[in-house]
């Protein structure tokens, strides 16, 4: 079935520089590719998606990429700040079915030291 | 003016009881799911339903049972608590089955002592 991988597990930055994280996912049917953010105690929150017929895609301080002949996707954060400290997960889902079914990675805590 | 909502956030409960997690979402969405997240903070999705159809079912134990009265609200009845079964669930909803985003609520956190 599909496989998410998420590195790194954990990131720690200081305030100001960029973060990267990146997934891998197994299913190349999959289309369909959010990050959500986790803060301690809330529900995690879509801060950006991008679907297979994009190649990059742009939110202010946050990117993300998608090469699908490689099957991974990535999100930049730049000039980070104190409150992007959190949990972040990126997903994938395919169409097929139309289930709606979002599998996701392990999560990566991002630390930003002030 | 909460969107997705669940009660209680906090369930503490001994091995064996049954209990219940209630999940109402007032934006008219047509899709709700149920997540488990383990304490490693792994997501995984239990339970979908589609205008009260359930579509998705995971390979989740039977003394689970997901009940859906209509599409604004997803309740999730858990029999025989297990220690494993302390986790956060989160109630999701999406406009629709497709790819839509979908909004979490809050969580519940059990705790089976």
């Amino acid at each position: 079935g599909e496989n998410v991988e998420q590195h790194p597990s954990t990131l720690s930055v200081q305030e100001g520089d960029s973060a990267v994280i990146k997934c891998t996912y197994s299913d190349s049917a999959s289309n369909y590719f959010p990050w959500y953010k986790q803060e301690l105690g809330k529900g995690p929150q879509l801060i950006i998606d991008i679907r297979s017929n994009v190649g990059e895609k742009k939110d202010q301080r946050i990117a993300v990429t998608l090469n699908k002949t490689a099957k991974h996707f990535s999100l930049h954060i730049t000039e980070t700040q104190p409150e992007d400290s959190a949990v972040y997960f990126c997903a994938a889902r395919k169409s097929s079915g139309n289930t709606g079914k979002l599998i996701f990675g392990q999560g990566t805590t991002l630390q930003v030291k002030p | 003016d909460t969107a997705v909502s669940q009660t209680p956030k906090y369930l503490v409960t001994q091995m064996g009881n049954d209990k219940s997690i209630k999940c109402e979402q007032n934006l008219g969405h047509d899709t709700m799911y149920w997540y488990k997240q383990d304490s490693k903070k792994f997501l995984k999705i239990m339970f979908s339903y589609n205008n009260k159809e359930l579509i998705i079912n995971e390979t989740v134990p039977n003394r689970f049972s997901p009940k859906s009265p209509d599409k604004a609200h997803l309740n999730l009845h858990i029999n025989s608590l297990e220690l494993g079964d302390s986790a956060v669930y989160f109630c999701a909803s999406s406009r629709s089955q497709g790819i839509s985003e979908q909004y979490f609520g809050p969580g519940t956190r059990l705790t089976v002592t």
